[in-house]
């Protein structure tokens, strides 16, 4: 089945650690998409790319960081310079960047503690 | 920067009532997108609009583009239980690459 994975479900990490939110596609999008979700704030861009080997920052991308070596994978790494990471994560992806509907990734749930 | 504003920001009806949700854009968009977002589940495609003046019904859903392409609402007649959630709108800018999602509305149901 085509779609898109992003792992793991939930994640728990021990503060000033560095963690990678994986998201892979198999539907040969070129755009890709991470978003941040907090309660109350809908879904802010945190970085996006357009083909393999851009990317671009969204609105909140400090303490973000981003890869994009394969069209199918588009790591996020959450570093410890952002101050406060705990969040639901998602990852999409669209045929042309923005022109299409975007499919979501089942999300990743992470926790600082 | 670009903000897509969406109101209200919860709404709760009884079953049988009517909804609607209404987003708005500092700057004029490409097309709009509308998804839904189930509790505990990840937001699903409903709609793209890109015409101006454009409407487009689903069922029980109406969703209307703005002329100016500033604007979009999704109105849902005679709300179901299954309609809980929550909706949210997201716009392409003109420089294109970036969907900015609204804050989204949660809608609840009472039957």
């Amino acid at each position: 089945d085509g779609g898109i994975t992003q792992s793991p479900k939930y994640l728990f990490r021990k503060e000033g650690q560095n963690v990678t939110l994986s998201c892979e596609q198999n539907l040969n999008h070129d755009a890709m998409y991470w978003y941040r979700q907090d309660p109350g704030q809908g879904l802010r861009l945190i970085y996006y790319s357009q083909i393999v080997n851009d990317f671009q920052k969204g609105d909140i991308a400090e303490g973000y960081s981003v890869s994009r070596e394969k069209k199918e994978s588009f790591p996020l790494t959450v570093t410890s310079a952002q101050k406060n990471p705990t969040a639901f994560y998602l990852c999409a992806s669209s045929i042309g960047a923005g022109k299409r509907m975007a499919f979501f990734g089942q999300g990743t749930r992470l926790t600082v503690v | 920067g670009q903000q897509v504003m969406q109101i209200p920001q919860y709404q709760h009806v009884q079953e049988g009532e009517d909804f609607t949700t209404y987003c708005n854009s500092s700057t004029t968009l490409s097309n709009i997108q509308w998804y839904k977002q189930r509790p505990g589940g990840h937001p699903v495609f409903l709609i793209q609009l890109v015409k101006s003046g454009e409407v487009k019904k689903q069922k029980r859903l109406t969703f209307q583009f703005g002329e100016a392409k500033k604007n979009s609402s999704l109105h849902i007649t005679a709300t179901q239980t299954t309609d809980v959630g929550t909706y949210f709108c997201a716009g392409l800018n003109n420089q294109g690459g970036k969907l900015i999602f609204g804050q989204g509305t949660e809608l609840s149901v009472k039957p």
